[in-house]
């Protein structure tokens, strides 16, 4: 069965250091996007990639990368430079902005700073 | 640029009818509708496009206002597997269609 897979589903992270979020899709969608989640909020999104090699900031980018050198995939990076990166980490993909199909979404990735 | 979803929560017997609306300050493209359980993914319910064409799930509706810039989904003939958050997603005209989410509507149906 096609869809995303997120790795890991749970991470903790040390002040200071730079972590990465693993995102795969197999549904040979196009465009791919993150999104952060925190407590009884909605979805803000931090990047997305309408094809491969191209990617753009979202609402709060500021501290995270991404790169999308391979159709599937979709890394993103928290960096350090991010101060308050605990939150719920969804990745989602879509086949094609011009198509008007939902977006499907991978379980997550539950992030904590200790 | 966010939507704003109405009401923030709402609790149901099974068998009862709930509206949660969606409203957005900018015209609007699109606007998709998910449902999020505690701790999992959200899942895809429908899309309503400008024009009025609409895809999405079988025993939910809802309804899409281009003038006013509003969307409501109605949930009627509730049952237990409705329980959950959620969320309006819109797109906007101008620019890569991307989705902008609302902070959910919690939902809870109870026996």
């Amino acid at each position: 069965d096609g869809g995303i897979t997120q790795s890991p589903k749970y991470l903790f992270r040390k002040e200071g250091q730079n972590v990465t979020l693993s995102c795969e899709q197999n549904l040979n969608h196009d465009a791919m996007y993150w999104y952060r989640q925190d407590p009884g909020q909605g979805l803000r999104l931090i990047y997305y990639s309408q094809i491969v090699n191209d990617f753009q900031k979202g609402d709060i980018a500021e501290g995270y990368s991404v790169s999308r050198e391979k159709k599937e995939s979709f890394p993103l990076t928290v960096t350090s430079a991010q101060k308050n990166p605990t939150a719920f980490y969804l990745c989602a993909s879509s086949i094609d902005p011009s198509v008007n199909d939902g977006y499907t979404f991978g379980s997550g990735t539950r992030l904590t700073v200790v | 640029q966010q939507p704003v979803q109405s009401p923030q929560a709402v609790i149901l017997r099974e068998g009862e009818d709930a509206v949660i609306n969606c409203s957005s300050s900018k015209a609007l493209y699109s606007v998709h509708w998910y449902r999020q359980k505690h701790g999992e993914a959200p899942v895809f319910l429908m899309i309503l496009l400008k024009g009025g064409e609409q895809k999405g799930h079988e025993k939910i509706s809802a309804s899409f206002n281009e003038k006013k810039q509003q969307s409501s989904l109605y949930l009627t003939a509730s049952q237990l597997s409705y329980s959950g958050t959620y969320f309006c997603g819109t797109e906007v005209l101008e620019g890569f269609q991307k989705l902008v989410f609302g902070t959910g509507t919690r939902l809870l149906v109870s026996p």
